[in-house]
């Protein structure tokens, strides 16, 4: 089950900023890197932030990472209609186990 | 460039076995970490398996311990997932995952009778 606790929804007009939220505890997010991705409809998980707030190369910089003691936020800068997707966060738990984020669907209104 | 191919899905009664493969390429295989994940039909990812570069530890979710084993075979750069005992709640697309990093496209599970 998902131990990250992530917002259900947001949304955001076109060219504004949304920010999504990853909570979790010492053992996961307050002590291991976070992960973040985009899940397009029928597709795979694409990965987005890696290592906090490392962005692979081909990801815009209009997606941007952070993380804060055992919390973590992916902010989403200059909404695009095609950033219309669900995201996820992830971590390493010291429990020695993965732990995934509830998930949070972006509309693009 | 990684890629990460799943095979080895299907429809399988429950209590039986399935053996998904994950076939990579791209990289050196034998240098990474290997993860299993899952994720239910409109439900999010669950992670169900981690095992080391070189074979010599393995991690499960509560979920599938003791009915699931993870292995490689680093000289055939390949990564498995024996399922037994399979449960209708174990019905989910399969994927494998480079470290955190590059995701295959995922193979999906159904167990119904």
């Amino acid at each position: 089950q998902s131990v990250l606790t992530q917002p259900p929804s947001a949304s955001g007009t076109p060219g504004q900023r949304v920010t999504i939220s990853c909570s979790g505890s010492s053992s996961n997010i307050g002590s291991n890197y976070v992960y973040w991705y985009q899940q397009l409809p029928g597709t795979a998980p694409k990965l987005l932030i890696y290592r906090n707030n490392q962005r692979p190369s081909g990801v815009p910089d209009r997606f941007s990472g952070s993380k804060s003691g055992t919390s973590a936020s992916l902010a989403i800068s200059g909404l695009r209609s095609e950033d219309e997707a669900d995201y996820y966060c992830a971590a390493w738990d010291d429990s020695l186990r993965g732990v995934f984020g509830t998930g949070t669907k972006v509309t693009v209104l | 460039q990684v890629q990460l191919v799943e095979s080895g899905g299907g429809v399988v009664q429950p209590g039986r076995s399935l053996r998904l493969s994950c076939a990579a390429s791209g990289f050196t295989f034998s240098s990474y970490g290997m993860h299993w994940v899952r994720q239910a039909p409109g439900k999010g990812l669950e992670w169900v398996a981690v095992i080391s570069y070189d074979g010599s530890n393995k991690y499960y979710a509560d979920s599938v311990k003791g009915r699931f084993t993870i292995s490689r075979d680093n000289s055939k750069n390949t990564l498995y997932l024996q399922m037994n005992s399979l449960r209708a709640e174990d019905t989910a697309v399969y994927y494998c995952a480079k470290d955190w990093v590059a995701w295959g496209q995922g193979t999906l599970v159904t167990v119904s009778s």
